[in-house]
């Protein structure tokens, strides 16, 4: 039962540098998330995803890439990363079952330092 | 402005009393509520889910009230004890379709022994 699983749990880069952070998830859950976590703020929804191939922005997209190959997997990628996207960042997973009702489940969170 | 409001000060409560957290919102209109709790260091977990029209929901020793005419949504943890202590987070199902949550800022809770 390994459930969403992120990777790498602790990051570090220095700004213009290419950086993906990696999330797989065991359930087949349709639905995917990521979302960035700032003192202040809560949880910001970035990108989704509704399906394999179908994604879709969030709050706050900018800087940021998503690709959904496969149902389980959910990669982000910051292009060229700055020091406004140090963060904890979270990816979840939601069944597309009614009675599921958008309960979401999350990964351990990835921390992310932009030097 | 849509709002979602979780009091920022920490709550420090003794053992055994009851904790009453509070979710206040503005400009939504939820068809549902979440409250998730969160360990310093690991990702929120599902606690329950309250829907529009229900007044009040509870799972063992936790209580969710949700009142759609305040915008206002309580959740109670009776017999408190010291590992209830973290931060709790309401979240806010707009039904947009997207079925992403729009999370509040989150409230800790610090049980004393």
């Amino acid at each position: 039962d390994a459930g969403i699983t992120q990777s790498p749990r602790y990051k570090i880069t220095e700004t213009g540098r290419q950086v993906t952070l990696m999330c797989h998830q065991t359930w087949s859950h349709s639905y995917m998330f990521w979302y960035r976590q700032d003192l202040g703020h809560g949880l910001r929804l970035i990108y989704y995803s509704a399906a394999a191939d179908i994604t879709d922005k969030g709050e706050v997209p900018d800087g940021y890439v998503v690709s959904r190959s496969k149902t389980e997997n959910f990669p982000l990628t910051l292009e060229s990363a700055t020091r406004s996207q140090t963060s904890v960042y979270f990816c979840a997973s939601s069944d597309s079952g009614r009675n599921q009702r958008n309960i979401q489940y999350f990964g351990a969170g990835t921390r992310l330092s932009v030097l | 402005s849509q709002k979602i409001e979780q009091n920022s000060e920490a709550l420090n409560i003794q053992e055994g009393k009851t904790a009453t957290l509070t979710c206040n919102y503005t400009n939504y209109s939820p068809a549902y509520l979440q409250w998730y709790r969160q360990d310093p260091g690991r990702g929120p977990v599902f606690l329950l889910l309250i829907r529009e029209n229900e007044k009040e929901k509870r799972k063992e020793r936790l209580k969710v009230t949700f009142d759609t005419t305040l915008k206002q949504s309580l959740f109670h943890i009776t017999a408190s004890q010291p590992a209830d202590s973290a931060t709790y987070l309401c979240a806010l199902d707009i039904d947009t379709g997207r079925r992403a949550l729009t999370f509040g800022s989150g409230t800790r809770l610090q049980v004393q022994p």
